[in-house]
């Protein structure tokens, strides 16, 4: 069922900048883009999400391209507490229902 | 303001047993909706209350149930418990599950079935 991709695993120097990518080649005009995380045995965690234009809060920006097949989530200054797995996730807008579809994500290995 | 709670954070029980899970989603939060993690088969949608009504259902079998108050609290219930049903549950909520708001998760509870 998911509708995103997302490379398995990635590494990343502390203190350098995280980019981790997600393909939704499928995506309609009116589906959200959705990331989440999650640390080892915790529910996870909202960071972002967007529809057209890319977006930025106090924990990382979100890149989509024009074409809205594919998108970036950027985590500026990546710390140990950063090591997680990363959920990209596609939602359609307008529909009912808190059904979120997760993929395999990406475990991001922050190195010191 | 509070996040999502869910109680108990850990709980071992005995195949055949059933078992009763509950959250309380963010105060003002109408929807609510549950979700199963195991190691084999990641996060997997179980379903979604809102006003009281079951508006989604994930493909689980009739074993596992929930209900939702009029406070918005939910409960979720697996009755014969099997020992692949040992996993994470995770509750989650949002203020009324429309596309573009965002889902709040909880911390989880950890079923054990021995």
């Amino acid at each position: 069922d998911a509708k995103t991709t997302q490379p398995p695993s990635m590494d990343c120097a502390e203190g350098r900048a995280a980019n981790l990518p997600c393909n939704h080649s499928t995506i309609s005009g009116n589906e959200y883009v959705y990331w989440y995380r999650q640390i080892h045995s915790q529910g996870p965690q909202y960071i972002i999400h967007g529809l057209k234009n890319n977006e930025t809060n106090e924990m990382a920006s979100l890149i989509i391209t024009e074409d809205r097949k594919s998108s970036t989530l950027i985590l500026p200054h990546a710390t140990l507490r950063d090591t997680a797995v990363y959920y990209c996730i596609v939602r359609v807008a307008g529909e009912y229902g808190n059904k979120l579809v997760f993929g395999a994500g990406t475990i991001l290995r922050v190195k010191s | 303001k509070a996040g999502v709670t869910q109680t108990p954070r850990y709980l071992i029980k005995t195949r055949g047993q059933q078992v009763t899970l509950s959250c309380s989603p963010i105060s003002g939060h109408r929807s609510v909706s549950w979700y199963q993690q195991t190691p084999g088969q990641g996060l997997q949608f179980l379903f979604e209350y809102f006003s009281e009504t079951q508006r989604n259902k994930g493909n689980f079998p009739g074993r596992f149930s929930g209900r939702q108050f009029s406070n918005s609290r939910s409960e979720m219930n697996v009755s014969t418990l099997e020992l692949g049903d040992s996993a994470l549950y995770l509750c989650a909520s949002s203020i009324d599950g429309v596309t573009g708001n965002t889902i709040y998760f909880g911390e989880g509870s950890w079923l054990t079935v021995v």
